[in-house]
Parts: structure tokens; sequence; C-alpha cells
């Protein structure tokens, strides 16, 4: 079956990087891409940003574009999120999700289970 | 940037009940990149509805998704104590991504 795992849990201090791991199983990794999403504590769901398992091209949101940068390893069928320059709003649980392979213009049919980066002096 | 307005905030029902959620966007939509989704507390979001109006496997037929344009609605027609969740809308037809704000559905 189709299975994200994501990496554990983080405490960062203001103005250092994560980086944040989701290992794929249980289909072509090629074949679809990989999304990230995260989560304020009690709040909505805001979308980071997709990479491609076809060819890695990516899209990110406006907002985050020159703090993130998402990689993929084909050798592992894992995919990374690096978030640098992290604040206090940073805070949050952070989701990968399955999405298109070649286009982002698709639905997420699997998530991962979540990684919580908490960012704190 | 698309943005998707969801009413209403909190929905209080009973079980049994129908249960019809909101999620308005501007500017539209095509109805093929939009879905729905279910979260629980303390697990991630599970895909519902995509294309509008189509379950993803293993959902309920109590779930229906409908609309275009700018209005969309899901629907639960009788809701089961499982079913008290925050559900949240999303487009995915430009290249930025976007969810609406949820809406939860708590037991009245």
């Amino acid at each position: 079956q189709v299975q994200l795992v994501q990496s554990g849990a983080e405490v960062k201090t203001p103005g250092a990087s994560v980086k944040v791991s989701c290992k794929t199983s249980g289909y072509t990794f090629s074949k679809y891409g990989v999304n990230w999403v995260r989560q304020a504590p009690g709040q909505g769901l805001e979308w980071m940003g997709w990479i491609s398992g076809h060819n890695g091209n990516t899209a990110y949101a406006q907002k985050l574009q020159d703090r993130v940068t998402m990689t993929t390893d084909t050798s592992t069928s894992t995919s990374y999120m690096e978030l640098r320059s992290l604040i206090s709003d940073d805070t949050a649980m952070y989701y990968c999700a399955r999405g298109g392979g070649v286009v982002p213009t698709v639905h997420f049919d699997s998530w991962g289970q979540g990684t919580l980066v908490t960012v704190s002096s | 940037e698309i943005v998707l307005t969801q009413s209403p905030d909190t929905l209080s029902l009973s079980p049994g009940e129908r249960a019809t959620l909101s999620c308005r966007a501007s500017p539209s939509v095509s109805s093929v990149y939009f879905a729905w989704y279910q979260q629980k507390p303390g697990q991630p979001p599970r895909l519902l509805i995509y294309g509008a109006s189509t379950r993803a496997t293993g959902i309920p037929d109590r779930f229906s998704g409908s609309g275009s344009g700018t209005d969309f609605t899901l629907t639960i027609t009788r809701l089961e104590p499982e079913d008290f969740a925050v559900y949240y809308c999303q487009q995915y037809g430009s290249s930025s991504l976007s969810f609406g704000g949820g809406t939860k559905v708590e037991i009245k």
C-alpha cells in the first residue's frame, strides 16, 4: 500500500534551518510528485510547494519561495523539504502528500503522518 | 492567487442530520481541480472528494460534492459519529495551490 513516512520532530532556534524528509513506498516514485503542506497550531492548511518525482521540477508558494527548497532522492524514493531563516511563525506540523508527477495540478491522495517543527529561543 | 472562503466556520449538528458545507472561490476555479478533505484531531487530512464530485477510494456514499466556477458544496446526508471533524476545500487548478480556512462540524 502507498505509504509516506516522515522524519521525527525538530526543535530549532530562530534563524536556523530545518530539513524534513518524506520516505515513500508502495508506488512508482517517478510517476507522482510530493507536495508539502503545513499547519500552525489550531490553524488551517497552508500549501508550501510541490516537487515532481519525474524530473525534479518545483513550484513554491510565493510567500515562502525565498526560504524553501524541495529536493528528491530517486534512489530511495524520498523527498526533502528545507526551510531556512526560521522564525517563530514557522512553528507548525509539516505534512508531505502525494500529488501530480509532471504538474502540481493534481489532488493529494495520500499523506504522511506529519512532522512537528518548533521554533523557539 | 485563488482565495477560497468556507462557510460556516462551525456547524453544530446531531448524528443523523444532514450537513451542508460551502466553499466560495475568487476568482473562479475549474471543477476539475477542486477537492475536499476531512481532518480529525491528531491526524493528517484525508481526501474525500476530487474533481468537485468524485469520491475518493473507500469514501462512503453519504459524502457528495457539487458545484462549479465560484461555488462548491460538500454534503453529508446523514452524519455518523465518525464524521465530526474539520473539512477543508482545496483548489489545484493553478501553479499556486490553496486551501480554504476550514469548517468544523461539531456535535450539537
